[in-house]
């Protein structure tokens, strides 16, 4: 097994148009998380699944953002009506959760820049 | 509010010496640090963690302390080499919710 994936590396559109991200996480592993990052942060928390349970979305995730993770393998992440400040890198990352704690190991991320 | 901070946004060090990268936070809930590596156009790297219980954790050159009375780690790295030139992020959970909360990240570079 080679990591997490994500598909695109890099999506530029217009505003208002719709894109979608695909992340296949590490096999077995139970948990996805999505983060965004913007320049000159840290990734941002966004949403995170457990098998096909999306169990927290942060308030970052507004109503034109959806997450699914159908079968509790791969998830995908839309953007309908993308806006400028849409633009950000979009990371993915997996973990086993196995205690009280998990080590979560992170995709190549998806560059989305809104013209 | 930036319940994670990373104070210094870059540091350079020579190769050989150690290298120390800071980070502070505000929420005494926080159980479980992490250190991340990340190079441009990659995903962040998993490097070490610590978890609240304990006040060090050494893996090979990397070596990274908490100090819970003053609620600051810091991550070492004895000897640093070239290789080591990147961004690196702090970032902390509570217990068994699993979210990150990242710091902004210090930028080291390794000089010859």
């Amino acid at each position: 097994d080679t990591g997490v994936s994500q598909n695109p590396r890099h999506k530029i559109t217009k505003r208002g148009q719709n894109v979608t991200f695909r992340c296949d996480p590490i096999s077995e592993h139970n948990r996805l998380y999505w983060y965004r990052q913007t320049l000159g942060q840290g990734p941002e928390f966004l949403t995170y699944f457990q098998n096909e349970a999306q169990l927290e979305k942060s308030r970052l995730l507004s109503d034109r953002f959806s997450a699914e993770r159908p079968k509790g393998s791969f998830s995908t992440l839309e953007i309908q009506r993308t806006e400028q400040g849409d633009s950000a890198m979009y990371l993915c990352a997996s973990s086993l959760r196995v205690s009280s704690t998990d080590t979560q190991y992170f995709g190549p991320g998806t560059r989305l820049t809104v013209l | 509010d930036q319940q994670v901070k990373q104070n210094s946004p870059s540091l350079s060090v020579q190769e050989g010496r150690i290298s120390i990268l800071n980070c502070d936070y505000t929420n005494s809930m926080f159980d479980y640090f992490l250190w991340y590596k990340k190079y441009p156009a990659e995903g962040p790297t998993f490097l070490i963690s610590i978890s609240s219980i304990k006040d060090k954790n050494e893996d090979g050159r990397f070596t990274v302390f908490l100090n819970k009375s003053a609620k600051h780690l810091s991550l070492h790295i004895v000897p640093s080499q070239p290789g080591d030139s990147a961004v690196y992020f702090c970032a902390a959970t509570v217990g068994t919710a699993s979210k990150l909360t990242f710091g902004t990240g210090t930028r080291l570079q390794v000089t010859l």
